[in-house]
This record gives structure tokens, sequence and C-alpha cells, in this order.
């Protein structure tokens, strides 16, 4: 299975900070990753598709990078609702296989 | 609008069995591919199966092939997945999510509010 490994596991951050989330594919998954959020007893919230397709409805200073085996995602400019666990995940073949997560704290 | 139910959880002995089913609605069920995937207590989610908009194609994780079994329904809208040979390690929060589309090389991008395995004696 394709093991998928984001960095940092956990941070804290500041309103109005930019964050940068890395993924990184132990084969290359070409564009297939996505990124979820999920936020403390919701289910996970598609954000981005293809890697860098930001989904219906989900502001803009959500982008996404990459492609094979290197990702990132990045908020320009951290809001109190953008505080939640991201977790990529690639859809290139099965078994699919996620992040272990990364949780964004409020500094 | 799009809605997921997951029913059929509960409390298991190891080595026990389940049937989780996943309920569909506002869509038409059989224009997507469908996956289950798990959340155990204060751990990340974990795919563990998915399967394609006619059940031609399934996929598993290495932590449960062999062990349970992804189907579908689609005159009754429905997804399920039998689980044999259960372990403590598979007690969690059971997600059923729709695929983008039919192909199995898609996201998830609608998901139901989960179902709770425990796995326990």
């Amino acid at each position: 299975a394709i093991r998928m490994t984001q960095s940092p596991s956990s941070f804290s951050a500041s309103t109005g900070d930019r964050v940068t989330i890395t993924c990184r594919a132990s084969q290359g998954v070409g564009s297939y990753l996505a990124w979820y959020q999920q936020k403390p007893g919701r289910a996970p919230k598609l954000l981005i598709s293809a890697a860098s397709t930001l989904q219906s409805g989900v502001p803009s200073r959500f982008s996404g990078s990459g492609s094979g085996t290197d990702f990132t995602l990045t908020i320009s400019c951290l809001q109190s609702e953008d505080f939640a666990t991201y977790y990529c995940q690639q859809y290139y073949t099965y078994p699919r296989t996620f992040g272990q997560g990364t949780k964004v704290e409020i500094k | 609008e799009v809605h997921l139910v997951e029913s059929g959880g509960g409390i298991v002995r190891p080595g026990g069995s389940l049937r989780l089913s996943c309920a569909g609605s506002g869509f038409t069920f059989d224009d997507y591919g469908m996956s289950w995937v798990r959340q155990g207590p204060g751990k990340g989610l974990e795919w563990v199966s998915g399967i394609n908009w006619n059940g031609g194609s399934t996929g598993y994780a290495d932590s449960v092939k062999g062990r349970f079994t992804i189907s579908r329904d689609n005159a009754k809208n429905s997804l399920y997945l039998q689980m044999n040979s259960l372990r403590a390690e598979d007690t969690a929060l059971y997600y059923c999510a729709r695929d983008r589309g039919r192909l199995t090389s898609v996201p998830a991008d609608y998901w139901g509010q989960g179902t709770l395995v425990t796995v326990s004696s």
C-alpha cells in the first residue's frame, strides 16, 4: 500500500498566520490527492481534490499544490474556524490511504 | 440534498461478526462509487474499503482484507460492510462516504455521521 506521511503532526498558530502542511507519498500518485478537514465530533469535509482544485464553497484562503510524491496545503490567513485536523489522502489506487493527520491548534 | 445514514454498529465480542449498512438518498445511487472509512478512538482516519458503481470493482485495506466484505444493492440505495473475525483494533466509528463519481480513482465528497463499532469481551 502507498504510505502517506504528513508533517508536522501538530502545531500551534495564531489567527492571521500563513500555514503550510506537507504530505509525502511513498510512491507517485500523480495528482490523485485530496485534502480533508475534520473538526471534533464531525465527519471529514473535502477541501481540495486533484491536488489543487478547491471544492465549491471552500474559502479561497485554502490552496493546494504538488504532484507525484510531494504535496502541500496552504492556508493563507488562518481564521478561527480553521482550527481543526487536516488529512491528505491518495485515491490513485486501492487501497486508498490517508496521512496520519495534522492538528492545527490555537497559539 | 445528499444524505447518508449508517446503521448496524454495536458491541461485539472478539471473533464475532457485524454487518453495517448505509442508506443513501438525495442522489442517484448507482451513479457513484462508495467507501467505508473508520476512525478509532482518538486516532486518525483509516480508509477501510471501496466499491465502484456496479460492484464490479472492490478494494480493501490490508488490515481488513479477508475479514471484511463490501457490497451494495443499487435497487435499495444501500451499501453494506460485512465484518467477520472482529478484533479489538477494529473498534472505531465507521463512516460511509460517497465517491465523486462511478470510477475508483475519485475522492469521497459526502460523508455520513458514522456508526460506532466496539469489539470487546
